[in-house]
């Protein structure tokens, strides 16, 4: 069983503020790592990839991995009301297949 | 670039019929297309792997032959929802990949309720 934890929300961040979200996993030999962002009542929309340990930046995103420590997190900066949405942590195992966490809400208080 | 669609978006149905959704890659080609299945307030399920050309892999648990998958070409797949009851009800989303090693792009979902 593959197990992907995400921090319980939901997470309520005041407008321009950075929303801190965390994600650990139990497959060890996960190499890549995804964000998606769900909306309620939508499909889930890639934002971030990363495969390599380290920071990764994209606009207003920040994805870090530390494969060592089975550890990925997302940084959302300047956070504006439209990225209320779910968070979806998604590691892809050896077999291709993604798993995915309970997600983490996050609201963005204007 | 990526995108992925569904048809149909909502579909209500009588319990007892079947009903079929489409998933489409419109601007690449996907070698594998995944299912899975979403109740409310809860994550994603994967239901089935989709290569095309061949026959589909089910997650433990997914009757192959209530959820019928045809990947018949590298733009095309089906869910056919055979015999649907109510507990069938939940937010059905497909995803494409041009390759394994590359992400996975979802469509927007099809809702289905049945009666």
């Amino acid at each position: 069983q593959k197990e992907v934890e995400q921090n319980s929300g939901p997470l309520s961040v005041p407008e321009g503020a950075i929303a801190s979200l965390n994600c650990t996993y139990s497959d060890r030999v996960s190499q890549s790592f995804f964000w998606y962002r769900q909306y309620s009542g939508k499909s889930p929309e890639l934002i971030m990839s990363i495969y390599s340990n380290g920071d990764k930046e994209d606009g207003r995103f920040t994805a870090q991995l530390n494969k060592a420590s089975q550890y990925v997190s997302l940084l959302i900066r300047d956070s504006q009301p439209s990225d209320s949405a779910t968070y979806l942590c998604a590691p892809k195992g050896n077999d291709y297949k993604l798993s995915f966490g309970a997600g983490t809400t996050v609201t963005v208080r204007a | 670039g990526a995108v992925v669609s569904q048809h149909p978006s909502r579909v209500i149905c009588k319990s007892g019929t079947s009903v079929k959704i489409e998933c489409r890659s419109l601007d690449f080609q996907a070698t594998t297309m995944f299912w899975y299945r979403q109740f409310p307030k809860q994550s994603l399920m994967l239901m089935a792997t989709s290569n095309e050309g061949s026959k589909a892999t089910y997650e433990q648990g997914v009757e192959k032959d209530k959820f019928l998958i045809n990947h018949a070409s590298l733009t095309l797949s089906t869910l056919t929802v055979t015999s649907a009851h109510p507990e069938d009800s939940s937010f059905y989303i497909c995803s494409a990949t041009p390759g394994l090693y590359n992400e996975q792009f979802f469509g927007p979902g099809t809702r289905l309720t049945v009666l």
